[in-house]
């Protein structure tokens, strides 16, 4: 199968920097999303990285090694508001296999 | 300047009746993607659509599930002979050109389904 593994709960700070981590298998591999979900709330798309590097975009990064199979988010000066799950996703041809989700929690 | 919508927001069936998902994404994206996500977990990708092409239904969870797109814009995912285990939220989300493209996909709000 294609798993995806990401930590379910991570606890940080405000003002603080945090890691979320991902790993996928790369057979197949073509691109890795990353997804910010509120409770009972839909997702909202936050990237996509298909290349290997970092990408920023204001206070979120996301950084792709294809030859690792290892993907993360980097969310720097936290704000409450970014008490979320962090889904992680890969995409392979025409199927798309997400992981369990990261809940992370900001703690003032 | 309209985002993705669905309908019905919220549906509430009979076990082993049939029910019909609507989606209307956004205007001019040739991609469209449904998912499904269970009470507390996390998300299932359903199927996706680029364009006109035939999608790879190889991700629909059983023969009862079915999703058609006419006219590469408005799509329906369809539930035949429902069962409690189809309850979930069923989420819809478009993009411009598709996956290998790095572009933002767009969700709508989903649809609650619960079988009763």
């Amino acid at each position: 199968g294609q798993n995806i593994d990401q930590p379910t709960e991570m606890t940080a700070t405000e003002g603080a920097i945090v890691q979320i981590n991902c790993t996928y298998q790369t057979s197949g591999f073509n691109g890795l999303f990353w997804y910010q979900q509120h409770a009972g709330e839909a997702p909202t798309f936050l990237s996509y990285n298909v290349l290997d590097g970092l990408e920023e975009k204001g206070r979120f990064s996301s950084f792709l090694s294809r030859s690792k199979g290892y993907s993360y988010l980097l969310l720097k000066e936290l704000q409450m508001k970014d008490s979320a799950s962090y889904l992680c996703a890969a995409y392979y041809g025409q199927n798309f296999v997400f992981g369990p989700g990261t809940r992370l929690s900001v703690l003032p | 300047g309209a985002g993705v919508s669905q309908s019905p927001s919220n549906k509430v069936t009979e076990k082993g009746k049939d029910v019909e998902l609507r989606c209307d994404p956004i205007s001019g994206h040739t991609a469209l993607y449904w998912y499904r996500q269970s009470l507390g977990q996390g998300l299932e990708f359903l199927i996706y659509f680029q364009g006109n092409s035939a999608p790879d239904k190889s991700g629909l969870p059983s023969d009862r599930f079915s999703a058609e797109r006419t006219g590469g814009s408005v799509s329906t995912l369809t539930i035949q002979r429902t069962q409690q285990e189809d309850s979930a939220v069923y989420l819809c989300a478009s993009s411009s050109r598709g996956p290998y493209f790095e572009e933002t996909q767009y969700f709508g709000p989903g649809t609650r389904l619960l079988v009763l």
